[in-house]
């Protein structure tokens, strides 16, 4: 079963852009979580979706939003970037949306903005 | 203070002494959370667990919750263990992905 995937990899944006991360759960699962990881602040939860409706959302401005698809694959934007936005981006898939199902992470895409 | 905090948050061992990474968390939990994060920023569950302990392989996690610790041993540790440890938890009314997590603990392993 191929695992979680994250693209792209690597993305350089300038301030004030704004950028669209994808990532496509492992097959079957219905659950897509972000988180940021930065090394100041480490890793900070970003939202949640689960049969297309975001479930929970983090401490971020109204810049950082996100989407899910029906076929569970999932978007978050990021507009108006910002330097401090620099972050390695990661998902992570489950099953469902039950808080003792194991959660599989993506390789992440790290963004970096100048 | 951090809801998550962990301890050490560096660690340098020689290969096949014994190793233990401590959280302490000061929620109401109802899961915690061990996860490994390689250099190039793979993170790979270990163990998720509520109560008691848990075993794979050389990886042994627990959990007590009245006193809000938990800790992860590895025992005869080995170079490719070399990765940052991070303790993550599930807030109580938390759903799914509203993980709080712990700074990490790098660890490093001497052949």
């Amino acid at each position: 079963k191929a695992g979680v995937t994250q693209t792209p990899r690597y993305l350089i944006k300038t301030r004030g852009q704004q950028v669209t991360l994808s990532c496509s759960p492992i097959s079957g699962h219905r659950s897509v979580s972000w988180y940021q990881q930065t090394p100041g602040q480490g890793l900070q939860f970003l939202f949640e979706y689960f049969s297309e409706t975001q479930r929970n959302k983090g401490n971020f401005p109204g810049r950082f939003s996100g989407r899910q698809f029906s076929n569970s694959r999932s978007e978050m934007n990021v507009s108006t970037l910002e330097l401090g936005d620099s972050a390695l981006y990661l998902c992570a898939s489950s099953l469902v949306h039950k808080v003792m199902d194991e959660q599989y992470f993506g390789p992440g895409t790290r963004l970096t903005v100048t | 203070k951090n809801e998550v905090e962990q301890s050490p948050q560096n660690l340098t061992a020689q290969e096949g002494e014994f190793i233990t990474i401590n959280c302490s968390y000061s929620v109401g939990i109802s899961a915690l959370h061990w996860l490994q994060q390689h250099p190039g920023g793979g993170i790979v569950s270990l163990f998720m667990l509520s109560s008691g302990k848990k075993k794979h392989g050389r990886l042994i996690a627990t959990i007590n919750i009245q006193e809000k610790h938990s800790s992860l041993h590895i025992t005869a540790s080995h170079p490719r263990d070399s990765a940052v440890y991070i303790c993550a938890v599930f807030p109580y009314g938390g759903s799914q992905g509203n993980l709080i997590f712990g700074k990490g603990t790098k660890l490093s392993v001497k052949p």
